[in-house]
């Protein structure tokens, strides 16, 4: 089947450090995945952050970058330096152009202290 | 832009109750989902419908059921609420399949006494 893993359920960082978030899939059946970080505010609903669709590419919102490796079967959310506001908890996506839905991983609670 | 609206927002069902949530969506798009958030176990499909009149099982169908008679709006019904249910649904839809950007609702917070 087809599955996304994310390691850390809660990260912890200091504001204007650095950051990066885990994400790997595993798919049996999708030949081109799709790969997402989606988003969730405190008190807001879950919107998409950035999607990638190609191999070897980077996607980029908001000052978060995370790049497709499909040799290692990553997609790891990465930024420079982090912002309270960006405290939030990230979710990692895996799609496919003709399939019908996505897999979600578990989430990574992202707190960001001064 | 557009919008989705889920009712109730908070909902508190006894133990064995049917109970059922229901989402509005304004996009115009064809394809729904309900997902199920744990806290520690991300969201988890239930139910999705690419078009009017359709339903899919999710990994998480069993127990539940669902309902598609508008293009807008897609209901979940719980059959018989179970305490250990206790979780936050969340309704979204997208233009078209798993290669699409997710719009998501605000969620309803389901409490089992």
């Amino acid at each position: 089947g087809d599955s996304v893993t994310q390691t850390e359920g809660q990260v912890t960082v200091s504001e204007s450090k650095s950051l990066i978030i885990n994400c790997t899939y595993s798919t049996t059946s999708i030949a081109y995945p799709n790969l997402f970080w989606y988003v969730r505010y405190p008190g807001e609903g879950l919107q998409l952050l950035l999607k990638v669709i190609t191999a070897g590419q980077k996607g980029s919102s908001r000052g978060f970058e995370a790049t497709y490796n499909k040799e290692t079967t990553s997609f790891h959310l990465q930024k420079a330096s982090v912002q309270e506001s960006d405290s939030a908890v990230y979710y990692c996506a895996l799609g496919e152009n003709s399939g019908t839905y996505q897999r979600f991983g578990t989430g990574t609670k992202l707190q960001v202290v001064p | 832009g557009g919008i989705i609206t889920q009712t109730p927002k908070f909902l508190i069902g006894q133990e064995g109750q049917k109970l059922t949530l229901k989402c509005q969506q304004n996009f115009n798009h064809d394809t729904m989902y309900w997902y199920r958030q744990d806290s520690g176990k991300g969201l988890r499909l239930i139910y999705y419908s690419i078009t009017e009149n359709d339903l899919q099982k999710g990994d998480l169908s069993e127990g539940y059921d669902a309902s598609r008679e508008k293009k807008s709006s897609f209901s979940l019904t719980v059959t018989s609420a179970q305490k250990n249910e206790m979780a936050v649904f969340l309704c979204a839809s997208s233009i078209w399949g798993g290669g699409a950007e997710q719009f998501f609702g605000p969620g309803t917070r389901l409490t089992v006494l």
